[in-house]
């Protein structure tokens, strides 16, 4: 079956520690996306990737890095300089094909991540 | 810049009933599209219907409908024939001709009463 992966489910972190999140994905989409969701609120940008080796910022991205090395696979660092990074972060892809306003985002289940 | 605007932060709606969640829309770039997802406790996003500024005739899949209304910038979404498992957060969310990434609404909280 073809679909995005996230792991892990859950991730705990300690304050000044780096931690990645993994994000793969097997549909055979070009782009990529990364995206936090905070308690009770929408889903804000934090990078996203339309091809293999690069990627732009989004709306928040200070504190955060990523890389995109193969198609499938789009990792999220959540660096020690990001803030407040205890949030629910959700990988996302699509096909990158016609308009771009036509181009239907799909998601993974998700990461928890809790900073003690 | 574009937003997205969801006013019910939260409904109620009796199973096998129809209800309207809304959402209204702003940006000035002729082309985008507008998304309906469905969040689930789990988390997930569910994907639920497109809509593009273009398209004539309001999007249907299934159960879900989008009602457009283009010169009020307004994309609501309808579900009929509510089920206990339509019991989520949904959001309405934009992609622009400009902007491929989602912009997304705060979300409305359904709740589906036996």
């Amino acid at each position: 079956d073809g679909g995005i992966t996230q792991s892990p489910k859950y991730l705990f972190r300690k304050e000044g520690q780096n931690v990645t999140l993994s994000c793969e994905q097997n549909l055979n989409h070009d782009a990529m996306y990364w995206y936090r969701q905070d308690p009770g609120q929408g889903l804000r940008l934090i990078y996203y990737s339309q091809i293999v080796n690069d990627f732009q910022k989004g709306d928040i991205a200070e504190g955060y890095s990523v890389s995109r090395e193969k198609k499938e696979s789009f990792p999220l660092t959540v660096t020690s300089a990001q803030k407040n990074p205890t949030a629910f972060y959700l990988c996302a892809s699509s096909a990158r094909r016609g308009a771009p306003y036509t181009d239907t985002q799909y998601f993974g289940p998700g990461t928890r991540l809790t900073v003690l | 810049a574009q937003k997205i605007t969801q006013t019910q932060p939260g409904m109620f709606v009796q199973e096998k009933e129809a209800v309207t969640l809304d959402c209204t829309y702003d940006t000035s770039d002729p082309s985008y599209g507008l998304f309906w997802y469905k969040q689930p406790s789990s988390g997930e996003m569910i994907f639920l219907i497109y809509q593009g500024s273009y398209d004539q005739q309001n999007a249907t899949e299934g159960r879900y409908s989008l009602n457009f209304q283009k010169a009020r910038k307004s994309a609501n979404l309808v579900i009929s024939a509510s089920q206990l498992g339509d019991s989520a957060m949904y959001f309405c969310a934009m992609v622009t001709g400009g902007r491929r990434a989602l912009t997304f609404g705060s979300g409305t909280r359904l709740q589906v009463q036996p």
